[in-house]
């Protein structure tokens, strides 16, 4: 079984500010772990991924995220937030074996300030 | 690729009216999921096919709903008959088998938004 929250369905920072978006999992095998952004009016799509190695995971746009597994922890982070960085951002976790289903977080809506 | 192809874009229809919401996933990919977005719930899986079969229809809402993948370039999520509460965004995801790199990788189409009024 697996589960993945996401603290704070909705954060807001200002232009130029650190982002961090927070995400704690649940698995009962070793974890592949993901980060989907979704941008208004448009489908999911692949910001980073955790497979195995390196924990510190970077991504498009200047995202990267660190797996912490005795934290079950994989948040995400971007040390200077763009207008264009505005979207809904979606932690997901699954097992290693391509049967096992992703599970999504609730999502969280990121907001730029100017 | 072109990525996952859905259509349409966007359906508005009233309540009793049958909808067809249709996907075309990556060619090669062997597995193709229906999933469900809306304020209240989130982002909900409906069902999923591995090789054009279905292996997990529990997230389907009840008996109105229907899913179909008559081949490995095509599926059809069906609501007969609609209601409000089936208004949401719907999206069609696909990835590669088990033997591929990337595996666990969802590739997702831009969705269908149904308006049922």
């Amino acid at each position: 079984a697996q589960s993945v929250t996401q603290l704070g369905s909705h954060v807001s920072v200002s232009e130029g500010a650190l982002v961090l978006l927070r995400c704690n999992y649940s698995s009962s095998v070793p974890p592949y772990l993901f980060w989907y952004v979704q941008y208004p009016n448009q489908g999911l799509q692949l910001l980073l991924k955790y497979t195995t190695g390196a924990t510190l995971v970077k991504g498009i746009n200047g995202f990267e995220a660190e797996f912490k597994k005795s934290e079950t922890s994989f948040h995400l982070t971007k040390p200077s937030a763009h207008m264009s960085d505005a979207a809904e951002y979606f932690c997901a976790v699954s097992g290693f074996n391509a049967g096992n289903m992703l599970t999504f977080g609730g999502g969280t809506r990121l907001m730029v300030k100017p | 690729d072109a990525g996952v192809i859905q259509s349409p874009r966007h359906e508005v229809t009233e309540m009793g009216q049958e909808v067809t919401l249709r996907c075309k996933p990556i060619s090669g990919h062997d597995y193709l999921f229906w999933y469900r977005q809306t304020m209240m719930r989130g982002l909900e899986l409906l069902i999923y096919f591995n090789n054009n079969v279905p292996i997990d229809d529990s997230g389907m809402p009840e008996d109105r709903f229907s899913a179909k993948m008559p081949n490995a370039s095509f599926s059809t999520l069906k609501i007969q008959p609609s209601e409000p509460r089936d208004s949401a965004v719907y999206f069609c995801a696909s990835r590669p088998g088990q033997a591929i790199s990337g595996a666990n990788v969802l590739t997702f189409g831009a969705g269908s938004r149904l308006t049922v009024l």
